[in-house]
């Protein structure tokens, strides 16, 4: 069982480049979510997707899109990339909301220069 | 606001010396407190949900403990492979907390033979 897969594991943009982040579950699972990792500052979420067909923003949504393709795809899009936007990005996915046992992809290491 | 402040930020351990995580919180109603075990390049890996004050999860040498300010990771007689980082999260009871989990910076844990 591959679980939560994301690509690309690593990507360097120059500011102002637009690039998405692909990820995808096997587990039949309902709900997804992406979350973004700094150092000493906890995972935080960006957008998470109680259900296909919703999306809902989380604590730092500003400078990214999603769409939830369907109940396996869930992409994150970055516009207009900033060195803000520099971090390791996870993707996650549950059974539905509200049962956040979450399950992990491996991350995507994104710099933005 | 949700806040979960974990402690200490590393911990070096002899492998079968035992110690204790901290994980200390404020949240408007509790609903659920989760343990989470990141290896380096790794996404997170679930361990334990705590549900209520008095609630106590056992995993191998793992031991999750919760009263109604902070929960413990107890480690006891740690070995080499408990070398991790050691999230912790929290989800409040609001509906429209679903789906939104507030994560701590971690503690990490370097076991030595």
């Amino acid at each position: 069982n591959a679980g939560v897969t994301q690509t690309p594991k690593f990507q360097v943009l120059k500011t102002g480049q637009s690039m998405t982040l692909q990820c995808a579950q096997d587990m039949n699972h309902n709900s997804m979510y992406w979350y973004r990792q700094d150092p000493g500052m906890g995972l935080r979420l960006i957008y998470y997707s109680a259900s296909e067909g919703t999306t809902d923003k989380g604590e730092v949504p500003n400078g990214y899109n999603v769409s939830r393709l369907n109940k396996r795809e869930f992409s994150l899009r970055l516009e207009s990339a900033a060195p803000s936007q520099t971090s390791v990005y996870f993707c996650a996915s549950s059974s539905r909301v509200g049962h956040e046992k979450l399950f992990f992809g491996s991350g995507t290491q994104l710099s933005v220069l | 606001e949700d806040q979960v402040t974990q402690s200490p930020e590393a911990l070096r351990l002899q492998e079968g010396e035992s110690s204790s995580l901290n994980c200390s919180y404020t949240v408007s109603g509790l609903r659920g407190l989760f343990w989470y075990r990141q290896d380096p390049g790794k996404g997170p890996e679930f361990l334990f949900t705590l549900y209520s004050a008095g609630e106590e999860k056992e995993k191998e040498r793992l031991k999750a403990t919760l009263t109604k300010k902070e929960s413990f990771l107890h480690i006891t007689a740690p070995k080499p492979e408990d070398s991790a980082t050691y999230l912790c999260a929290v989800q409040a009871g609001t509906t429209d907390s679903w789906g939104k989990l507030q994560f701590g910076a971690g503690t990490q844990v370097v076991v030595t033979p």
